[in-house]
């Protein structure tokens, strides 16, 4: 079965900091692999997503994030934290593009001035 | 691009009754949707997965005729919460494979119960 640890439940960094979210899945084949962002009381919002190709992917609002096989990691990027990013961050995956999506625990990021 | 649209967004209803969350693909057709449950401050929980024309499959520890089903349509699925009670309060929400974006899977707004 397909499992997600992001094992920093919560991370408080400076605006204009750099920021790393760590996501670690288990799976035996190639996953599809998922970044979210949920502000408090809305929905996901999609930042990027690795199905296959380039190990490096770029998503929206400058987040990237980096697949691993070797180390079974899809670590999630930002160069330069603003203060809007602050919010709770799921990472996810699945065996397809049309198969359910299971999810981290998430982790939850404050930024500070 | 794709869009999923979840109604209502917010709910409030009395124990021991009944409330209807609809989930739609506004310019797709999803033969599968799947329903998942937030707690607060929780991570996201597969319900189920709705497969239009057949029956729904439930994850274990999901009571079927609690949470009921419906996919009637290829961008209509509903989920029903039937008798509900104060601990069904929570944050519930829809996705959708749409092939027209390589099979990403796409998320609804969300539905927040509140059952008093």
């Amino acid at each position: 079965a397909q499992s997600v640890t992001q094992p920093d439940i919560h991370i408080t960094v400076s605006e204009g900091a750099s920021l790393e979210l760590r996501c670690n899945y288990s799976y035996g084949a190639t996953p599809y692999l998922f970044w979210y962002v949920q502000s408090p009381g809305q929905g996901l919002q999609l930042l990027l997503k690795y199905f296959s190709g380039d190990t490096l992917v770029q998503g929206i609002k400058g987040f990237e994030a980096e697949f691993k096989r070797s180390q079974s990691s899809f670590n999630l990027r930002k160069p330069s934290v603003h203060w809007s990013d602050a919010a709770e961050y799921f990472c996810a995956v699945s065996n397809s593009g049309n198969t359910p999506l299971v999810f981290g625990k998430g982790t939850r990021l404050s930024v500070i001035a | 691009g794709a869009v999923v649209s979840q109604h209502p967004s917010w709910v409030i209803c009395k124990s021991g009754t009944s409330v209807k969350i609809e989930c739609r693909s506004l310019d797709f057709q999803a033969t599968t949707m799947f329903w998942y449950r937030q707690f607060p401050k929780q991570s996201l929980m597969l319900m189920a997965t709705s497969n239009e024309g057949s029956k729904a499959t439930y994850e274990q520890g999901v009571e079927k005729d609690k949470f009921l089903i419906n996919h009637a349509s290829l961008t209509l699925s509903t989920l029903t919460v039937t008798s509900a009670h104060p601990e069904d309060s929570s944050f519930y929400i829809c996705s959708a494979p749409s092939s027209l974006s390589g099979n990403t899977i796409y998320f609804g707004e969300g539905s927040w119960l509140t059952v008093v």
